[in-house]
């Protein structure tokens, strides 16, 4: 059974400070990993969907991190926002094999 | 461009009926996928499906099954239903084809079934 695990399980801030989350996933038989934002009331959007070692990407004040080799990805938000308030997620593929999503990381932003 | 549309979004049943559910996945992706989320769980897959064939499956009871149609629209149906099945239910669709940048998937608003 793949085991994607997040941590830590909520994360209450104030606006404008950084902060981060962990992604833990198998590391063999890697195709893929996602990000995606979930809003109350609205459906989960892909962030990123990251496919190579070492790979970094960005959008906006979000960025990722991607390490297959020890199997992490971390998930970092600069100068939070009120409106970055939601529940990120992370989900890891196998070649040919389900979309496996983690629990979930739930952000409160404070203003 | 349509997004991702799932019908009906709310439901109320009552144990021991059947229920189906029914995802219009975006123009051109052949790939659609079935999720439930229920209180303090992750999204817990339960099948995909690619151009009409159930591609993966996970760990639910026989009650729980889909189908896609040659159109990519995809239903889902559970016969029997219990108390526990109450949730989110959760559509997403993806290009499906080769390569990882496909697998990006686009979810819908979802359907809330309430089982009394």
């Amino acid at each position: 059974i793949l085991n994607v695990e997040q941590s830590p399980q909520s994360l209450h801030v104030q606006e404008g400070d950084s902060t981060n989350f962990t992604c833990s996933f198998p590391s063999s038989n890697f195709y893929a990993l996602h990000w995606y934002r979930w809003e109350t009331a609205k459906s989960p959007e892909a962030l990123f969907v990251m496919t190579l070692n070492g790979d970094e990407k960005k959008k906006g004040r979000i960025s990722a991190t991607l390490n297959t080799k020890e199997g992490y990805s971390y998930l970092y938000i600069k100068g939070s926002q009120p409106e970055d308030s939601a529940t990120y997620l992370c989900a890891f593929k196998e070649y040919g094999n389900k979309l496996v999503f983690g629990a979930g990381t739930i952000l409160r932003v404070k203003s | 461009k349509a997004g991702v549309t799932q019908t009906p979004r709310y439901l109320i049943k009552t144990r021991g009926q059947q229920v189906t559910l029914s995802c219009s996945p975006i123009s051109g992706h052949r790939s659609v996928s079935w999720y439930q989320q229920t209180p303090g769980q992750g999204l817990q897959f339960l099948f995909e499906y690619f151009s009409e064939t159930q591609r993966n499956k996970g760990n639910f009871p026989g009650r729980f099954s889909g189908r896609q149609f040659s159109n990519s629209r995809s239903e889902m149906n559970v016969s029997t239903l219990e108390l526990g099945d109450s949730a989110l239910y959760l559509c997403a669709s993806s290009r499906g084809g080769t390569g990882a940048m496909n697998t990006e998937a686009f979810f819908g608003q979802g359907t809330r079934l309430t089982v009394v």
